[in-house]
């Protein structure tokens, strides 16, 4: 059974830094792997879209990684601002479930 | 595109009564997926449909829980009788798959704003 955690669960920086958000998954064999963004009581917003090919997609200031051989993906922000406040979560696509299994999210704030 | 369209927005309702909550997916869209969030459980499939069929409702909680898709712009998730643990945000989502370079992709999901459910 896909397992998908993320660490860590709350992280607060200071405006201008580059941070790391972190997702490691149990079973390697998926599809693809997405980033989203959610506000406080607002739907998700899709960031990022890997698909089980590829290494790495970039838009913007963000930028998003994956380890299929190791389980992991990690999601790279540059020159963080106070609006990139807000919950990120990845879910992973897994072969066979035809299932999006979400993490629990990690809470970033930013501080101005 | 208008995105993929929820309502309500908001529904409160008393334990026992019947809950029908609605989704208009993207248009073109062939896969569709209803998803609860909670702060215990975190985001939660419940169920997804693809063409209209449903593929996959294992995570439907209970019988009390029922989900159609009469076509390709429509589906419902009703919840009767309806409690007070039901209390939740309900997601809807739809994706695009396609086929290139021999490959079958699975596409990007765009949710919908949510309905926030709470049964007194």
């Amino acid at each position: 059974k896909q397992e998908v955690t993320q660490i860590p669960a709350a992280l607060s920086v200071p405006e201008g830094e580059n941070l790391v958000l972190n997702c490691s998954f149990t079973d390697s064999a998926i599809y693809n792997l997405q980033w989203f963004r959610q506000d406080p009581g607002k739907g998700l917003t899709s960031l990022l879209l890997i698909q089980s090919s590829q290494r790495e997609q970039t838009s913007g200031r963000l930028n998003a990684s994956l380890d299929k051989s190791s389980g992991r993906s990690t999601l790279y922000i540059a020159a963080s601002q106070p609006g990139d406040s807000a919950t990120y979560l990845c879910a992973v696509y897994t072969s066979g479930t035809y299932k999006y299994i979400f993490g629990t999210g990690t809470r970033l704030k930013v501080l101005a | 595109d208008a995105g993929v369209i929820q309502s309500p927005r908001h529904e409160v309702t008393e334990m026992g009564q019947e809950v029908t909550l609605r989704c208009k997916p993207i248009s073109g869209h062939d896969y569709l997926f209803w998803y609860r969030q909670t702060m215990m459980r975190g985001l939660e499939l419940l169920i997804y449909f693809n063409n209209n069929v449903p593929i996959d409702d294992s995570g439907m909680p209970e019988d009390r829980f029922s989900a159609k898709m009469p076509n390709a712009s429509f589906s419902t998730l009703k919840i009767q009788p309806s409690e007070p643990r039901d209390s939740a945000v309900y997601f809807c989502a739809s994706s695009l798959s396609r086929l290139a370079g021999g490959l079958f992709y699975y596409g990007e999901q765009f949710f919908g704003p949510g309905t926030r459910l709470t049964v007194l």
